[in-house]
């Protein structure tokens, strides 16, 4: 089956820093999702971005579809960044499922 | 409004024990998911039903039965509760069942407990 890997696992950084998130999958998609998991557990949708760039206030994410990557970026973080983020996808060929990577847990220092 | 809404948000339970856990999405989606996080974060889907019917069902104990009374509501009953079905269940929603996909919602999760 496809495989999705994020990177880096851990991310450590004080406010205000900027990061980049990465999402690499073997396979061609039909659909990609980031998500972000906060401290409480909540599963909260951040892009549906099968392709191309988006943008949403202080985050924005670009979707490669041909060189099966995509990128999140997080500018001028906060506090209230730190969590889990997922990358997901639905592979094409048929398949239904939404598969998941093991995530990039980002923590964001005053 | 609670778009995706899953009771109860905890679950403390004895091993052997049936528990269930209810999902409601109010978004008029025709495809709703039950996903599992285990502890180290990681997460698979389980089941998903379109409209009522089922489409997806992982390799998942048959101890796991998901019934769908309407296409509002995903149930989740589990039998014989085991030590390692400690985890975080997830229900989601999304629009229709089409290509491409479209964007998936989550609930808030269950928070499963055996002991």
């Amino acid at each position: 089956g496809i495989q999705v890997e994020q990177s880096p696992p851990d991310l450590i950084l004080q406010e205000g820093a900027n990061s980049t998130l990465r999402c690499n999958f073997s396979d061609s998609v039909n659909n990609l999702q980031w998500f972000h998991q906060n401290p409480w557990g909540q599963l909260i949708n951040l892009f549906y971005i099968p392709s191309g760039t988006k943008q949403n206030g202080r985050l924005s994410a670009t979707t490669v579809a041909t060189e099966r990557y995509s990128l999140l970026y997080i500018s001028s973080s906060q506090t209230t960044d730190s969590g889990v983020y997922f990358c997901a996808v639905l592979p094409q060929g048929g398949s239904e499922k939404l598969v998941f990577g093991k995530g990039t847990k980002l923590t964001v220092n005053p | 409004d609670t778009a995706v809404s899953q009771t109860p948000k905890y679950l403390v339970t004895q091993m052997g024990n049936d528990k269930s856990i209810k999902c409601e999405q109010n978004l008029g989606h025709d495809t709703m998911y039950w996903y599992k996080q285990d502890s180290k974060k990681f997460l698979k889907i389980m089941f998903s039903y379109n409209n009522k019917e089922l489409i997806i069902n992982e390799t998942v104990p048959n101890r796991f039965s998901p019934k769908s009374p309407d296409k509002a509501h995903l149930n989740l009953h589990i039998n014989s509760l085991e030590l390692g079905d400690s985890a975080v269940y997830f229900c989601a929603s999304s629009q229709k069942r089409t290509r491409p996909q479209e964007t998936q919602y989550f609930g808030p999760g269950t928070r499963l407990l055996v002991l």
